[in-house]
């Protein structure tokens, strides 16, 4: 139980495109979803914090006009990274917690971000 | 404010042999104490977890203890395998916000 998908696994994209990345919870209903960017050999750095049916919590430092999250449904949150440049380029990690229980996070499986 | 400190990586073990991996934090109130693992390429994945003091979280012969008198929570393996080689991350979260803090992440590389 508590799987978290996420799509794509790798993108590239060329400088100036928004790509978007969904980040999925398969066996359980996620309210509250959060969007992590991993630098190489680098902890998580927590960008937002992404509730079902509200806007987006932006960490500070975040720009929220950049990377854009909607939490559409109890399943699926999406981190859309507009105009990207290559200072995006990054590992982007997604993490859910179960409405029954508020202390563990469930860790997508990252989303390989390379912009050209 | 609150913060998660693990010791610096990497560790390199040979196959078999013990694995501390050391892990102390600063916290207001009593928070939930958490182990992930990084395998190469991929997302986190919980290892183990403890929610109180003196509660011992094992998996996968990994063990860590919660010591609320050294504020620790140490990784232990007795006998590791090159399939431990990872990136292991200590995590924090208290009780009336969603946030994990995490430290900054130990690489473990076992040889065979």
């Amino acid at each position: 139980g508590a799987v978290v998908s996420q799509h794509p696994s790798r993108v590239i994209c060329k400088s100036g495109t928004s790509v978007k990345i969904e980040c999925r919870s398969l066996d359980f209903q996620a309210t509250t979803m959060f969007w992590y960017r991993q630098f190489p050999k680098k902890s998580l750095m927590l960008m937002a914090t992404s509730n079902e049916g509200s806007k987006a919590t932006y960490e500070q430092g975040v720009e929220k006009d950049k990377f854009l999250i909607n939490h559409a449904s109890l399943t699926l949150s999406t981190l859309t990274v507009t105009s990207a440049h290559p200072e995006d380029s990054s590992f982007y990690i997604c993490s859910a917690l179960t409405s029954g229980r508020t202390d563990t996070q469930y860790f997508g499986p990252g989303t390989r971000l390379t912009v050209l | 404010g609150n913060s998660v400190t693990q010791m610096e990586g990497p560790v390199t073990l040979s196959e078999e042999a013990f694995l501390t991996i050391n892990c102390t934090y600063t916290a207001t109130g009593y928070p939930s104490l958490f182990w992930y693992v990084q395998y190469p390429g991929e997302g986190l994945q919980l290892l183990l977890k403890a929610t109180k003091a003196d509660d011992k979280g094992s998996n996968k012969g990994f063990e860590a203890t919660y010591r609320k008198e050294t504020t620790s929570f140490h990784l232990e393996k007795g006998s590791v395998q090159v399939s431990d080689s990872a990136v292991y991350f200590c995590a924090l979260h208290t009780s009336g916000t969603y946030k994990y803090i995490f430290g900054t992440g130990t690489r473990l590389k076992v040889l065979a």
